[in-house]
């Protein structure tokens, strides 16, 4: 029981698409991270927020944006990617910076 | 700053052989480590975790035991099954940091097959 939800679960989009991917967590967390998982690279941290504000941008490239409306949700919202961008987009949740941290089942994202 | 070392993968190991993945870390404070496994096609599950020196964390039937004079959290299980195949990682935090300190810090990441 993972309590953090994603959807979609796979996405395939072209570069010149707009697209956002969602995280709910349901576990009453305060802090919500986004990973990229590419294949044979370690897991990257490409953002992170605790009580809705954003704490840290590990140097993403600005066709990567993050939205946290609210403690229980947080959405990335992706356009004009490259192929390069084609990876599984994990989100975890964690009671507070620092706490063990939960996650979701990833989306697998194809970018063609 | 902190890392985390797994020992270079693939492990391929035999139904009901004994299982040891290494992990070694370095941390400026004083972390909790984490294992975490990834079965195929899913995310990341918290498989164990320890907090302090000596904390043994287990779970399924894997163990680790956090060592501070060797600075590690080795994963081990008395016996393997076909559906322990996954990927495992070993991760650290540092409770006591904030922004970047507080983040999860990962290893690579080590693919086990279990055959049957």
């Amino acid at each position: 029981e993972t309590g953090v939800t994603q959807t979609p679960r796979h996405l395939v989009m072209g570069m010149t698409n707009k697209k956002s991917l969602k995280c709910e967590q349901h576990l009453g967390h305060n802090a919500m991270y986004w990973y990229k998982q590419s294949a044979k690279k370690p897991l990257e941290l490409m953002f992170v927020y605790s009580l809705e504000e954003r704490v840290e941008n590990n140097s993403v490239p600005s066709r990567f944006s993050p939205e946290c409306p609210n403690s229980s949700h947080l959405f990335l919202h992706l356009h004009t990617l490259q192929p390069e961008d084609s990876a599984l987009y994990l989100c975890a949740s964690s009671q507070e910076l620092g706490a063990t941290q939960y996650f979701g089942p990833g989306t697998r994202l194809l970018v063609l | 700053g902190n890392s985390v070392t797994q020992m270079e993968g693939p492990v391929t190991l035999s139904e009901e052989a004994f299982l040891t993945i290494n992990c070694t870390y370095t941390a400026t404070g004083y972390p909790s480590l984490f294992w975490y496994v990834q079965y195929p096609g899913e995310g990341l599950q918290l498989l164990l975790k320890a907090t302090k020196a000596d904390d043994k964390g287990s779970n399924k039937g894997f163990e680790a035991t956090y060592r501070k004079e060797t600075t590690s959290f080795h994963l081990e299980k008395g016996s393997v099954q076909v559906s322990d195949s996954a990927v495992y990682f070993c991760a650290l935090s540092d409770p006591g940091g904030a922004g970047a300190n507080s983040k999860l810090t990962f290893g690579k990441g080590i693919t086990l097959s279990v055959r049957p």
